[in-house]
């Protein structure tokens, strides 16, 4: 059975920099992209980025340009997004989804909470 | 990029409504769409793949159509759990995904 499980809460000051985690299990890692999702507390989902988990090859929405960045350590079957430069809007849930055409299978959510 | 437009934003409704939410494609986008319901605190669920493929599990009240640019959701006959967020999201032109603005179904 495919899981996603995510690393827990964080609460980060503006400008400090947040890593998340996802663990996949029941599937080939490195067979399907993984795409990182976020969405703030009573807004829609906003696409981030993608991994291609067998090449590292990643890719990401222009307004996140400079401050995230993806990987993966393929013997642990983990992905990671890391965003830098935090700010308050930056406060939401952030989730990892496998894609394989759409989004089949999501990680439970990591909620990210920048505050001073 | 690809925009998804989908309406309306919210409904009201009672259980045992039929209810109909729309997702339109700035550009088309062929049948690589789906929709997902989300619950509060929950992550999106898939319901419908390839615009109209039913995802395992999920209960035949629920149905995909359209192709193109045009595309529904319709909840035959809606039930207590259905109370909920529902999204579409394109992947024609992946990378990017993009997905519609929701629609919030609440009780009527």
């Amino acid at each position: 059975q495919v899981h996603l499980v995510q690393s827990g809460a964080e609460v980060k000051k503006p400008g400090a920099s947040v890593k998340v985690s996802c663990k996949a299990s029941g599937y080939p890692f490195t067979s399907y992209d993984i795409n990182w999702v976020r969405q703030a507390t009573g807004q829609g989902l906003e696409w981030m980025g993608w991994m291609n988990p067998n090449s590292g090859k990643t890719g990401h929405a222009q307004k996140f340009q400079g401050r995230v960045t993806m990987t993966r350590d393929t013997s642990i079957s983990t992905a990671y997004m890391e965003l830098s430069s935090l700010r308050s809007e930056d406060t939401a849930v952030y989730y990892c989804a496998r894609v394989y055409g759409s989004a089949d299978y999501w990680g439970q959510g990591t909620l990210v909470t920048v505050s001073s | 990029d690809i925009q998804m437009t989908q309406s309306p934003s919210s409904l009201s409704a009672s259980v045992g409504d039929r209810v109909t939410i729309t997702c339109r494609a700035s550009q088309g986008v062929r049948n690589e769409l789906a929709w997902y319901q989300q619950k509060p605190g929950k992550a999106p669920k898939r319901l419908i793949y390839a615009a109209s493929s039913l995802q395992s599990g999920v209960p035949s009240r629920f149905s995909g159509s359209g192709s193109g640019t045009e595309f529904t959701l319709t909840i035959s006959s809606l039930q207590p759990e259905d109370f909920a967020t529902y999204y579409c999201l394109q992947h024609h032109n992946y990378p990017p995904l993009t997905f519609g603005g929701g629609t919030k179904v609440e009780i009527k």
